[in-house]
């Protein structure tokens, strides 16, 4: 099955400095790849996703890149700000909700 | 309506009783999930429904039973609940033929 590992568990970063986070992804077939951000105590929410059949894509402050061939995918967010601050998930999947892994988080604080 | 609705928002529950957990869309999701979310950790699946039908059981103990009278609703009955299954429950949909899932707020729930 498919297993999600997502780098750094913690990050802190300055506000207004860029945030990267990295996961990789085990099963090839894996052909859509959110990213979720849940605050304290509240649903995980999208806030951006990629198809495999893309290499980058962009909403705003946040990014996302995909590298199929190597299996990995990474966030981007520039210009951090103090409501940044809460816990991504990446995740894969090829199908529906079936096949969604979850990585295992990474809790980013934004210091202002 | 763009919500994944859940109610109750908290439960606390006796090991001895019989409890149930609601979740309604009205967004036209034909796919609906169960997910169950410890402290610090990911969301892990417990139950997928397609087109209301059960058509992943993530090897979740018979304690927990899913329930989808219809398209729009899913519950998820509880009995004899151990004191490790406190977690947030996490209800989420996806729009037919499309692999996005949107989640609920969640049911925090305390076995005692």
């Amino acid at each position: 099955g498919e297993n999600v590992e997502q780098h750094p568990s913690t990050l802190s970063v300055q506000e207004g400095d860029s945030a990267v986070i990295k996961c990789t992804y085990s099963d090839s077939a894996s052909n859509y790849f959110p990213w979720y951000k849940q605050e304290l105590g509240k649903r995980p929410q999208l806030i951006i996703d990629i198809r495999s059949n893309v290499g980058e894509k962009k909403d705003q402050r946040i990014a996302v890149t995909l590298n199929k061939t190597a299996k990995h995918f990474s966030l981007h967010i520039t210009e951090t700000q103090p409501e940044d601050s809460a816990v991504y998930f990446c995740a894969a999947t090829w199908g529906y909700g079936q096949n969604f892994v979850f990585g295992p988080g990474t809790r980013l604080s934004v210091l202002p | 309506d763009t919500e994944v609705t859940q109610t109750p928002k908290h439960l606390v529950m006796g090991m001895t009783n019989k409890k149930s957990l609601k979740c309604e869309q009205h967004m036209g999701h034909r796919a609906m999930y169960w997910y169950k979310q410890k402290a610090k950790k990911p969301p892990e699946l417990m139950f997928v429904y397609s087109y209301e039908k059960l058509s992943i059981n993530e090897s979740v103990p018979s304690r927990f039973s899913p329930e989808c009278p219809n398209s729009s609703l899913l519950n998820l009955h509880l009995h004899a609940l151990q004191p490790e299954d406190s977690a947030l429950y996490l209800c989420a949909s996806s729009p037919s033929g499309q692999v996005e899932a949107f989640f609920g707020q969640g049911t925090r729930l305390t076995v005692v």
